[in-house]
């Protein structure tokens, strides 16, 4: 069965710090790997990523692939009180609807 | 401007009574999907269109139907909500074929059920 896992599920920051978060996953003939941020509305794309250690950048976040060792990875630096939202990750298995993780609840403090 | 329009964005209903959520999309794009995210849940696939041909997951209750007269529009029924089907529903779109980019989301509509 297709698994997309993320960690941690939570994380409490403050602001200015950088957070990296953490995708891993198991699917049948991988296509693509997408962040999305969820505040408390309909997700936002983040960044789509389909070649390994190509780095993906907008601004203060990044995002980079290992299909190899099938994880990708969610940089923010210098985080801001506005990045606080959940961030999930989902999964396009070849032929197949995408899947997604649990997300990871990011909390950013003053 | 709003590419995939969903109303309504927030809907209160009474055990057992149906429900219409809609969706709409600017995009003409192929394929329209409907999820249900609980709180702190990832979304699930409920049922998906590409073009006309309807595609519902195996654990997708028979209480939900949808409908896609057009493109453009993408209709999720809720015959007879229970307690149990209050949640955020979102409706998605892509272009058709894998690999072909990413979902569109609508901002969602939230049902309450009394």
């Amino acid at each position: 069965e297709d698994k997309v896992v993320q960690s941690p599920l939570s994380l409490v920051v403050h602001e200015g710090d950088t957070v990296t978060l953490n995708c891993s996953y198991e699917v049948t003939n991988f296509r693509s790997l997408l962040w999305y941020k969820q505040e408390k509305k309909a997700p936002t794309f983040l960044f789509m990523l389909t070649s390994s250690g190509i780095e993906k950048k907008s601004g203060r976040l990044s995002s980079i692939l290992d299909k190899k060792e099938l994880f990708s990875i969610l940089n923010i630096t210098a985080t801001q009180t506005g990045d606080s939202a959940v961030y999930l990750c989902a999964v396009e298995p070849d032929g197949q609807n995408f899947v997604f993780g649990p997300g990871t609840r990011l909390s950013v403090l003053p | 401007d709003a590419m995939v329009i969903q109303n309504p964005r927030y809907q209160v209903t009474q055990f057992g009574k149906p429900v219409t959520l809609s969706c709409s999309q600017t995009l003409n794009h192929n394929v329209m999907y409907w999820y249900q995210q609980k709180s702190s849940q990832a979304p699930k696939l409920l049922f998906h269109y590409y073009d006309k041909d309807f595609n519902n997951e195996a654990d997708t209750p028979d209480n939900f139907q949808s409908r896609r007269p057009n493109t453009s529009f993408c209709f999720l029924d809720i015959r007879s909500p229970g307690l149990g089907d209050a949640a955020m529903y979102l409706c998605a779109t892509s272009r058709a074929g894998t690999g072909a980019g990413e979902l569109f989301f609508g901002e969602g509509s939230r049902l309450t059920v009394l």
